[in-house]
């Protein structure tokens, strides 16, 4: 069965450096999601990308982040210079027509800011 | 805004127990309602949803009905194993939210431990 892809899956940086989650969409999925979990609290949307462009942010999604797909099969998450606060697991996830019964979450990457 | 509200973990049962773990939730108009499912060391799966006031979902063995009237979403099992063992999210959405977007907000998680 086709899944989406994190790497990694434990990433340790110091406070101030910038940082890069990584994933691999469905191949033919055209809607693309990051999501997190501080560790204890909910699960919260923070962004949605489609035709290459975002289309749906939400308040945490600050001028600290930025996602890209740089080559039409990785989607990457980027946090320019990270806070004690960003430390939490990250989710991405895949659809093919944005309806949200199709999501297809990927296993996470668990960032700790030291 | 939107808000779900899951009962607090963690949960331990002995295996063929019964299960319930409590979701409510608020929203401004009618969403669509999910359980998730995560795993250890994977990602989050649907488990099963309801779109409409006094619908069931069923999979696997759990159960949950979409209750206008007490905006409520609880799932239940009636007989859990060991392989049950996960956490479970509760999740709405309420559909089109923006340009190719549908999205879900959670609750916290109810992490759920099946002791044979």
């Amino acid at each position: 069965e086709p899944e989406v892809t994190q790497t990694p899956s434990h990433q340790v940086t110091q406070m101030g450096q910038e940082v890069i989650l990584r994933c691999v969409p469905i191949s033919n999925h055209l809607y693309f999601y990051w999501y997190r979990q501080i560790l204890g609290q909910k699960v919260e949307f923070l962004v949605s990308f489609y035709n290459n462009e975002i289309s749906e942010k939400s308040e945490i999604f600050d001028d600290q982040f930025s996602v890209e797909r740089p080559d039409g099969s990785n989607f990457t998450l980027k946090i320019r210079s990270t806070k004690l606060e960003d430390s939490a697991m990250y989710f991405c996830a895949s659809s093919d027509w944005g309806n949200v019964d199709g999501y297809t979450f990927g296993s996470g990457t668990r960032l700790t800011v030291v | 805004g939107n808000s779900v509200t899951q009962m607090e973990g963690p949960v331990t049962l002995s295996e063929e127990a019964f299960l319930t773990i409590n979701c409510t939730y608020t929203a401004t108009g009618y969403p669509s309602l999910f359980w998730y499912v995560q795993y250890p060391g994977e990602g989050l799966q649907l488990l099963l949803k309801a779109t409409k006031a006094d619908d069931k979902g069923s999979n696997k063995g759990f159960e949950a009905t979409y209750r206008k009237e007490t905006t409520s979403f609880h799932l239940e099992k009636g007989s859990v194993q060991v392989s049950d063992s996960a956490v479970y999210f509760c999740a709405l959405s309420e559909g089109y939210s923006g340009a190719g977007s549908y999205q879900l907000t959670f609750g916290k998680g109810t992490k759920l431990s099946v002791i044979p």
